[in-house]
């Protein structure tokens, strides 16, 4: 089973609001990501996350936060968001070894994000 | 730094046409090497992968083979079916653990019946 799952499918929010993704994965994996996919572009790293810890921000913008809250879990907290980042925000998870084959990122379905 | 190039699309064919989509890659390494596909308001499948060179991926009927020499990992099926409409995406990893997956720019290809 490879299989990343994403809530909500689709989501709408003001400017001023707080929302909250959310990804879970049941695979054991300990390095979980998010990325941003504009529509018509390849996916754009946002965060990656190896054992529950922070390793890697791609310069995001601090309205922009992710938690790891366990192992099969990561959030993206959504705050004073603007028009230009409404996306689709794709959560993919990794095994996180020191084997090259078992680092395969596999992907969730994303949330599609309009901010108006 | 890391980059991938793949060939302009969109590619538009008729069904059971062979098909080939064009990726070559820069790494300082030696990157693991993928093929995702998006399929309309879906996110990213694993298509095929590649760890070295001369590995040759498969799944679905899709072929790539890791050629070192001349840094390419083209995606080739013999008879494509309209099924196979979507956005194919080459990508590379370098080093182990968590690492950024480097994209190449997408491929639209759209199969007529």
């Amino acid at each position: 089973d490879t299989e990343v799952t994403q809530t909500p499918k689709h989501l709408v929010m003001g400017m001023t609001n707080k929302k909250s993704l959310k990804c879970e994965q049941h695979m054991g994996h300990r390095a979980m990501y998010w990325y941003k996919q504009k529509a018509k572009k390849p996916p754009e790293l946002m965060f990656v996350y190896s054992y529950e810890k922070l390793s890697i921000n791609e310069s995001v913008p601090s309205r922009f936060s992710p938690e790891c809250p366990n192992s099969s879990l990561l959030n993206l907290h959504l705050h004073a968001l603007q028009p230009e980042d409404s996306a689709l925000y794709l959560c993919a998870s990794s095994q996180h070894s020191a084997g090259k084959d078992l680092d395969t990122q596999y992907f969730g379905p994303g949330t599609r994000l309009t901010v108006l | 730094g890391d980059s991938v190039t793949q060939m302009e699309g969109p590619v538009t064919l008729s069904e059971e046409a062979f098909l080939t989509i064009n990726c070559t890659y820069t790494a300082t390494g030696y990157p693991s090497l993928f093929w995702y596909v998006q399929y309309p308001g879906e996110g990213l499948q694993l298509l095929l992968k590649a760890t070295k060179a001369d590995d040759k991926g498969s799944n679905k009927g899709f072929e790539a083979t890791y050629r070192k020499e001349t840094t390419s990992f083209h995606l080739e099926k013999g008879s494509v079916q309209v099924s196979d409409s979507a956005v194919y995406f080459c990508a590379l990893s370098e080093g182990q653990g968590a690492q950024k997956l480097v994209f190449g720019q997408g491929t639209r290809l759209t199969i007529n019946p």
